[in-house]
């Protein structure tokens, strides 16, 4: 198995563009995570999907930010516009089911730099 | 108000000898709780994991020890190699917080050869 892959794996803008970054889950996975990590607030869940129904948004920071999930096998978190204070590395994450406890699964990440 | 807390953001240990990662968490009602471990340029990966109803629970040479009365679990590792050298984060659920797992900061482990 691939693995959750994340596209792209770097992503170099100026303040005020759009960005969009990019997650297959893992064939067979019903839930899908996106996350941020910044040196300040570490490991942060920005929304979840449950059968490609976002359940649970309430860390997405602000408008600028949207999520969603067309398909079983894709998903994309947009920011528009963006600002430097955006710049971290997002994961998304997938997991099998929709238990509390089930192990996730994480991408290696897109390094987002916002100049 | 980070409901899970490291408070060692770094941690240096001799290989061989034994690594102890700490985590402490506010909210009583969490009742699982993971450590994950990031290499540099890759995601989390899980490590291993606790129920509310355990004191502990042993995987080769990890071992998670959970105190409920001090909010407070600890992961151990027996003999520390210098591929143990990683980010740990600790990670906390709760039944009815659907699947969100909150996490902590991360504390960065160096084994030294």
């Amino acid at each position: 198995d691939a693995g959750v892959i994340q596209s792209p794996r770097h992503e170099v803008t100026e303040m005020g563009q759009e960005v969009t970054l990019r997650c297959k889950p893992i064939s067979g996975h019903n839930s899908l995570f996106w996350y941020r990590q910044t040196m300040m607030r570490g490991l942060e869940l920005l929304i979840y999907f449950n059968n490609n129904v976002p359940i649970d948004d309430s860390g997405m920071p602000e408008d600028r930010f949207s999520a969603k999930m067309p398909n079983a096998s894709f998903s994309t978190l947009k920011i528009q516009p963006s600002e430097p204070r955006d710049s971290a590395v997002y994961f998304c994450a997938s997991t099998q089911g929709s238990g509390s406890y089930n192990e996730q699964f994480f991408g290696p990440g897109t390094r987002l730099t916002v100049l | 108000d980070q409901q899970v807390k490291q408070n060692s953001p770094s941690l240096s240990v001799q290989e061989g000898r034994i690594s102890i990662l700490n985590c402490d968490y506010t909210n009583s009602m969490f009742d699982y709780f993971l450590w994950y471990k990031k290499y540099p340029a890759e995601g989390p990966t899980f490590l291993i994991s606790i129920s509310s109803i355990k004191d502990k629970n042993e995987d080769g040479r990890f071992t998670v020890f959970l105190n409920k009365s001090a909010k407070h679990l600890s992961l151990h590792i027996v003999p520390s190699q210098p591929g143990d050298s990683a980010v740990y984060f600790c990670a906390a659920s709760r039944r009815d917080y659907g699947q969100n797992f909150v996490f902590g900061p991360g504390t960065r482990l160096s084994v030294l050869p």
